[in-house]
């Protein structure tokens, strides 16, 4: 079985201010770990994935994220935060095998940029 | 073109009508997949469909129904709607070895 649990629904930042936006999981079987971005009446769009290459994974819009297989943890982050970054975030994970490709998703994080 | 299209985008329904939602792509891609948000519950999967011939039930597949009419086109259906169902729809697909999805921009169903 494969989890998510995105820890605080919503976060609010300043521009200019780092943004981290948590995430954990729970697998079986060493996990794909994705981020999702979705804008206001839209649908989402990745942001970044972790595959099992590089444990730091950069993508669009200057966000990153770490897999840490210790902590079960890949939280994302962005040095400075952009007004546009206003949006919700989803972490999702695939556990391979059988189920490979089949993403499980958490419950969003909502992030509020104040000028 | 969007590369996956849901349609309709917003529809509004009464209880116990039935109501098909579609879902077409132009990615060629082989899986396909019907999810519902709400609200502080993230998104939760119904059906997927990993070829034409492959259908699956999700973790709430309970009152919904899927038909895969070719590669391209994914439809879930609702049986006899019900309040608790409303909701936004995604219909999303991957590619074998991908391991990420492209999603529709959604269907808003309301059950009146």
């Amino acid at each position: 079985a494969q989890s998510v649990t995105q820890l605080g629904s919503h976060v609010s930042v300043s521009e200019g201010a780092l943004v981290l936006l948590r995430c954990n999981y729970s697998s079986s079987v060493p996990p794909y770990l994705f981020w999702y971005v979705q804008y206001p009446n839209q649908g989402l769009q990745l942001l970044l994935k972790y595959t099992s290459a590089a444990t730091l994974v950069k993508g669009i819009n200057g966000f990153e994220a770490e897999f840490k297989k210790s902590e079960t943890s890949f939280h994302l982050t962005k040095p400075s935060a952009h007004m546009s970054d206003a949006a919700e975030y989803f972490c999702a994970v695939s556990s391979g095998g059988t189920s490979y490709g089949k993403l499980t998703f958490g419950q969003g994080t909502i992030l509020t940029v104040h000028p | 073109d969007a590369d996956v299209t849901q349609t309709p985008r917003n529809r509004i329904t009464k209880t116990g009508k039935r109501i098909m939602l579609e879902c077409s792509q132009t990615k060629g891609h082989d899986r396909m997949y019907w999810y519902r948000q709400d609200p502080g519950l993230g998104l939760r999967l119904i059906y997927y469909s990993f070829d034409v011939k492959d259908i699956n039930k999700g973790e709430i597949s309970d009152g919904y129904s899927v038909s895969r009419q070719a590669q391209a086109k994914f439809s879930l259906s609702l049986e006899s709607a019900i309040p608790n169902q409303t909701a936004l729809y995604f219909c999303a697909t991957s590619d074998v070895g991908e391991g990420g999805y492209t999603f529709g921009s959604g269907t808003r169903l309301t059950v009146v």
